[in-house]
């Protein structure tokens, strides 16, 4: 199974902020990398595909992008609706699997 | 606007079995996949299974595999889960959702989910 390794597990950091999310791959997944934005009691949200691939609707503050086996969302200006917790996953082969998730937290 | 609205949630004792339905609406059910992923509580994201459009391919993880049987019924819009067998770590929200794909590179990612529905395994 490929692991997907998520830094840092939580954050700490203030509106207005840019903050940085990192995935790691244990194997080469190409793009087939996914984030997610899950807020407290509610199902996940898709933010970005294909690790650059913005969906409609969200913010234009989010974005994505991939360095070999590292995969980085970037949060260029924190709202406050921005602090919780994000996932990645990867679509390159089954099993599907997830980061363990970052709770971004404000300070 | 499309929707997915899982059911079937409840209480059952180890050993147990449950079926979870997913009804969607807003969009072509038959032209998508369908995935089941889970959540243990305060834990991450875990893929559970998923059905091709027309039912003759499904895939589980490992942890569910000869336990759980995923199953479709496109004239009822509806994506199922029949859960034997359940064990205290099979206790989680279960989430459907839409499976999509991107069109240049053929990335599957899930671009909508229901609710979820909370199964607890426990006696």
């Amino acid at each position: 199974d490929i692991q997907m390794t998520q830094s840092p597990s939580s954050l700490s950091a203030s509106v207005g902020d840019r903050v940085t999310i990192t995935c790691r791959a244990s194997r080469n997944i190409s793009n087939f990398l996914n984030w997610y934005q899950q807020k407290p009691g509610k199902a996940p949200k898709l933010l970005i595909s294909g690790a650059s691939n913005f969906q409609s609707g969200v913010p234009s503050r989010f974005s994505g992008s991939a360095s070999g086996a590292d995969f980085t969302l970037t949060i260029s200006t924190l709202q406050p609706e921005d602090f919780t917790t994000y996932f990645c996953q990867q679509s390159y082969n089954r099993p599907i699997t997830f980061g363990q998730g970052t709770r971004l937290e404000m300070k | 606007d499309v929707h997915l609205v899982e059911s079937g949630g409840d209480l059952v004792q180890p050993g147990g079995s449950l079926r979870l339905s997913c009804e969607a609406s807003g969009f072509s059910f038959r032209s998508y996949w369908m995935t089941w992923v889970r959540q243990a509580p305060g834990k991450g994201l875990e893929w559970v299974a998923n059905i091709q459009q027309d039912g003759s391919e499904a895939h589980y993880v490992d942890s569910v595999k000869g336990r759980f049987t995923i199953s479709r019924d496109n004239s009822k819009n509806s994506v199922f889960l029949q859960m034997d067998s359940l064990r205290d770590e099979d206790t989680a929200v279960y989430y459907c959702a839409r499976t999509a794909w991107t069109l240049r590179d053929y990335i599957s990612y899930f671009d909508y989910w229901g609710q979820g529905t909370l199964v607890t395994v426990s006696s």
